[in-house]
């Protein structure tokens, strides 16, 4: 079935640093890919999407590119702040015939001042 | 527009005992999704929605068991609650029939203890 592995957290950077969070999946056919970004008591809020391969999901300086022949969507930030501190999910949708939304781990991101 | 609410927000439950939560969505989105989310478990798709009809569902056990109404507030509902339904649990509303691209809009969650 269909699955999605992100690296595993907690990941610590210091303020400006450079950030990557790894995430492959498993499909069966040619999906949709998320990132959303979970802030503490909040629930889930969509960062960045791609919807076919070798399209990128840009957002809030945010990116990913969806990579079939590595079957990858890594999320990138040139520079982080303080602010970015929250949990990334990876997440993949096939949405034939409604939601279903598969979702990674979560990665929790902390970034210091 | 107000965004996706869930009631309550917070419950405590014991062992064996029943429970409903409640999500309205953004108001002329038609699509509900239930995610559960657990430490171990991660998010976990529930059920979804969509007029009134339950279009897709999770491998969850029958104790779980949802509803949409005609205005699109959808109620989910578990049954001898058990220690492991402690949880956060996430609605998602969408204003389109569900195709892969599309997005969902997430409430805050209620978040579950069972004692």
């Amino acid at each position: 079935g269909n699955s999605v592995t992100q690296m595993e957290g907690p990941v610590t950077l210091s303020e400006e640093a450079f950030l990557t969070i790894n995430c492959t999946y498993t499909a069966t056919g040619y999906p949709s890919l998320f990132w959303y970004v979970q802030y503490p008591g909040e629930g889930l809020q969509l960062l960045l999407k791609a919807t076919k391969a070798d399209d990128k999901g840009s957002n809030k300086g945010f990116e990913a590119t969806y990579r079939k022949e590595t079957t990858s969507f890594h999320l990138e930030k040139g520079s982080v702040q303080v602010s970015d501190s929250a949990v990334y999910f990876c997440a993949l949708s096939e949405g034939t015939g409604g939601f279903k939304t598969i979702f990674g781990a979560g990665t929790r991101l902390f970034v210091k001042a | 527009k107000a965004g996706v609410t869930q009631t309550p927000r917070y419950l405590i439950k014991t062992r064996g005992q029943q429970v409903t939560l409640s999500c309205s969505p953004i108001s002329g989105h038609r699509s509900v999704s239930w995610y559960q989310q657990t430490p171990g478990q991660g998010l976990q798709f529930l059920f979804e929605y969509f007029s009134e009809t339950q279009r897709n569902k999770g491998n969850f056990p029958g104790r779980f068991s949802g509803r949409q109404f005609s205005n699109s507030r959808s109620e989910m509902n578990v049954s001898t609650l058990e220690l492991g339904d402690s949880a956060l649990y996430l609605c998602a509303s969408s204003p389109t029939a569900g195709g892969k691209a599309d997005t969902q809009y997430f409430g805050p969650g209620t978040r579950l203890t069972v004692l």
